[in-house]
């Protein structure tokens, strides 16, 4: 059974302190790993997809890593306005090696970011 | 880029009465669409995978007697709470896949709350 384990589960920072979010996964095989912001209230927003072990990808303020066991999302000098939930989800591949398309989600670190 | 418009945003309905929620790909086909229920501070929670023009595949331990989910169209999918009940309040939340990307994109979400 495909699991996410997302530490910690709340994280206060202040504004310019920059910290990191941990995503550990456990899959069979893993098609894709998604980042999402959620803010209260609302549907997750798209941050990142990342494939394979060693890729890396940035935007804004925002870096996520990958390795084969785990996620990083790294936020540099976080401003007020980064505050939110952080959800990461894994899509694994079918037995047969298709995409299935079904997303498992860890249960988010909630960020709060003060001025 | 990709939008999935998700509706009502909040709906307030009496005990034995149904509730039907719909979420539409505005710009984009989506083969495949997915239903989550989400508690306060939790992760999403699959409910069930609808393919247009086919059956809904639900999770297990989700009753699709009482949540109906219709993919009629590669643009719209509808989830119908039949008979709610106080428990069934949750924030309900569509995602779609599009056809033509490996992407998910997910409406902004609906607040169910039975009374």
């Amino acid at each position: 059974e495909d699991q996410v384990t997302q530490s910690p589960e709340a994280l206060r920072l202040q504004e310019g302190e920059s910290s990191s979010l941990n995503c550990s996964y456990t899959v069979s095989g893993l098609r894709g790993l998604f980042w999402y912001r959620q803010d209260p209230g609302k549907g997750p927003e798209f941050l990142f997809t990342l494939y394979s072990a060693g890729e890396e990808k940035e935007k804004e303020r925002l870096k996520a890593t990958l390795t084969k066991k785990e996620s990083f999302l790294h936020i540099t000098a976080p401003k007020p306005e980064d505050s939110a939930t952080y959800l990461c989800a894994v899509q694994a591949l079918s037995a047969g090696g298709t995409s299935y398309g079904k997303l498992t989600f860890g249960q988010g670190t909630i960020l709060t970011v003060h001025p | 880029g990709a939008v999935v418009s998700q509706h009502p945003s909040w709906v307030i309905c009496k005990s034995g009465t149904s509730v039907k929620i719909e979420c539409r790909s505005l710009d984009f086909q989506a083969t495949t669409m997915f239903w989550y229920r989400q508690f306060p501070k939790q992760s999403l929670m699959l409910m069930a995978t609808s393919n247009e023009g086919s059956k809904a595949t639900y999770e297990q331990g989700v009753e699709k007697d009482k949540f109906l989910i219709n993919h009629a169209s590669l643009t719209l999918s509808t989830l119908t709470v039949t008979s709610a009940h106080p428990e069934d309040s949750s924030f309900y939340i569509c995602s779609a896949k599009n056809i033509g990307s490996y992407g998910y994109t997910f409406g902004s979400g609906t607040r169910l709350t039975v009374v």
